[in-house]
Formats: C-alpha cells, structure tokens, sequence
C-alpha cells in the first residue's frame, strides 16, 4: 500500500542550526502539507504546496521556514535557523486533492533543538 | 485561527465497552470533517472524511455521524477491544483553505 515516507524519524540540532526535513509523498497525489505538534499540543498546520508553489501557509510560517519540491518525489521543510521553541513532531501528508479526499500522513520527524 | 475541540480529553473504557466521543467545530464556511486514528509511534490513519451534513459512516465496529449546522460530529466505538487504543483526532477543513485545523485529540484506552 502506498505510504507518505519521512526522513531523519528523530533529529537533534543545536540552536541557530539549519535543518532540512525530507518526505516523499504518494506519488499520484498533487497536495502536501506540513504539520507539527509541539508535545502536549495540538496538531498545527504550517504550509500546503500545490503546483509547485505554496498554496496556503499559517503566522507560524515565517521567513525562517520553506519547502520545495527539488526533483518530482521529495517534498523538504526547511528551518533555517532553529530555535528552541521549534522542537516539535513534523508531519509530512499527501492528498489527492484538496479538502474533501482524506489525507495521508507520514511517521512524522521529531525534531529536538538543543 | 479556527476553533476545533474534543471531549473527552481522554477516557478509559473496560473491554467490550461501547464509548463515544465527541469534535465540535464552526458551523460556518464547512467543507469537510475528518477523522483519524493515531497510534503512536505510527502515522496518523484517516477513519473517515465527511462532508454532508447527516453523514454517517462506518468501518467495523467504528462510525460517525456528521451535523454541520450545530457544528458537532460524534465519533462511536461498539465493543472497544485494546488494540482501539490510540488517539483520535478531528480535523476540520473550510472552504477556501487547503488545510485541516485539528483538534487536540481524545485518547482512548481499554483495559482488557
């Protein structure tokens, strides 16, 4: 059965450090979708991508955050300079389209920044 | 940001119990509502995506019934066995945003 693919499963960063979350999505799906859960918390959405391009992000979203789809199969959330707070569980999911189809998630990346 | 509770936060339940538990959510702009179970260390698994109001469906011993005019949908388990142990959560997705907001999630566990 297909399955949303993420990797490091855990990453241990220093503080002001850049880190790069890979996923590799269902391949015939067309949206993606970052979401973390800080411990304890809710679920938050961070970006959806959809033509290449981000389609919708939320305030957590800022200028340190950004994702690419580099070559067709990987779909990366990059932090460029982690702090503390960014320690959380990142979901990577995939749909085939928006909204009303179900989508699937990754194992997710836990990322510590120490 | 949109409002989307769970109650209860988390429950145990003896084998065999049924048990419910409820995702409220605004009644305005709705699209979907979605369902998950998720075990940890797993991925979050969809159960179910709702999208009309007076839905019902089900998987097994698991169903749920939408209503989008109150806002609410009711998430039943009919003779709960340990390995529905997990969380569930409900996600809420509007019209005009390409994304879920989530709730925080019930979690479940039934002693054997």
């Amino acid at each position: 059965e297909p399955e949303v693919t993420q990797t490091p499963s855990h990453q241990v960063t220093q503080m002001g450090q850049e880190v790069i979350l890979r996923c590799v999505p269902i391949s015939n799906h067309l949206y993606f979708y970052w979401y973390r859960q800080i411990l304890g918390q809710k679920v938050e959405f961070l970006v959806s991508f959809y033509n290449n391009e981000i389609s919708e992000k939320s305030e957590i979203f800022d200028d340190q955050f950004s994702v690419e789809r580099p070559d067709g199969s990987n779909f990366t959330l990059k932090i460029r300079s982690t702090k503390l707070e960014d320690s959380a569980m990142y979901f990577c999911a995939s749909s085939v389209q928006r909204g009303n189809t179900e989508a699937f998630f990754g194992q997710g990346t836990r990322l510590t920044v120490v | 940001i949109l409002n989307v509770e769970q109650s209860p936060q988390s429950l145990h339940v003896q084998e065999g119990d049924s048990t419910n538990f409820t995702c409220s959510f605004p009644s305005s702009n709705f699209y979907a509502l979605h369902w998950y179970r998720w075990e940890t260390a797993k991925s979050p698994e969809a159960l179910f995506v709702m999208t009309l109001n007076g839905d019902e469906k089900k998987k097994g011993r698991i169903s749920a019934t939408l209503n989008t005019k109150e806002g609410y949908s009711y998430l039943y388990i009919k003779g709960s066995q340990p390995e529905d142990s997990a969380t569930y959560l409900c996600a809420f997705g509007g019209t005009g945003a390409n994304n879920l907001f989530f709730g925080t999630g019930t979690r479940l566990t039934v002693i054997p």
